[in-house]
């Protein structure tokens, strides 16, 4: 079975600009979260959504805003490009409804350099 | 809130050395923990879990055992290779109804021949 997918790969955006980011889940995951890593630490939660609806947010702001399509695939949009946003945006996807549900399954990432 | 301590690195190892990284989690109730790798370049890959106290995870030679009673869940692997030379995250997922992981900040592992 494929994994989950990202793309672009590789993205570099002047900052003000807009930026929208695409996730595949594992065929039969309902659940997808994005996540922000910047380089040298570790992943920081920003959206799940789960059919097609937010169940949880981090403490980003209201620039970044995502969305659910009835095929379980996502985007992340992120308006108004600061340089901080530079980061490796990572997408999950989970199955849930049992136990085995909350092992969350990363892509490879999408690499944002805002310049 | 939650968090995840994890050992700072680099952890710098000879070909068959034990590894241990330590792991350490403040959270409300009885999350679920975790160990993910990730590989230079590519997204992180999930090595092992435990989702109630004195679970052992083991995967790939690789096992952390959950301590309720020291909130712990360290990493360790009794021969370490060149190739699990990686940045390995320790984190925790402390809503059942299965909302956000919480990372570490990371341990980067070099294994030299």
């Amino acid at each position: 079975d494929a994994g989950v997918t990202q793309s672009p790969t590789h993205l570099i955006k002047t900052r003000g600009q807009q930026v929208t980011l695409r996730c595949s889940p594992i065929s039969g995951h309902k659940s997808v979260s994005w996540y922000q890593q910047v380089l040298g630490q570790g992943p920081q939660f920003i959206f799940q959504y789960y059919e097609k609806e937010e169940r949880g947010r981090g403490n980003f702001p209201d620039r970044f805003s995502a969305r659910q399509f009835p095929n379980y695939s996502s985007e992340l949009n992120v308006n108004a490009l600061l340089l901080g946003d530079s980061a490796l945006y990572l997408c999950a996807s989970s199955r849930r409804g049992t136990e085995a549900s909350y092992e969350q399954y990363f892509g490879p990432g999408t690499r944002l350099t805002v310049t | 809130g939650d968090s995840v301590t994890q050992m700072e690195g680099p952890v710098t190892l000879s070909e068959e050395a034990f590894l241990t990284i330590n792991c350490t989690y403040t959270a409300t109730g009885y999350p679920s923990l975790f160990w993910y790798v990730q590989y230079p370049g590519e997204g992180l890959q999930l090595l092992l879990k435990a989702t109630k106290a004195d679970d052992k995870g083991s995967n790939k030679g690789f096992e952390a055992t959950y301590r309720k009673e020291t909130t712990s869940f360290h990493l360790e692997k009794g021969s370490v290779q060149v190739s699990d030379s990686a940045v390995y995250f320790c984190a925790l997922l402390a809503n059942q109804a299965g909302t956000a992981l919480i990372f570490g900040k990371g341990t980067t592992l070099s294994v030299s021949s």
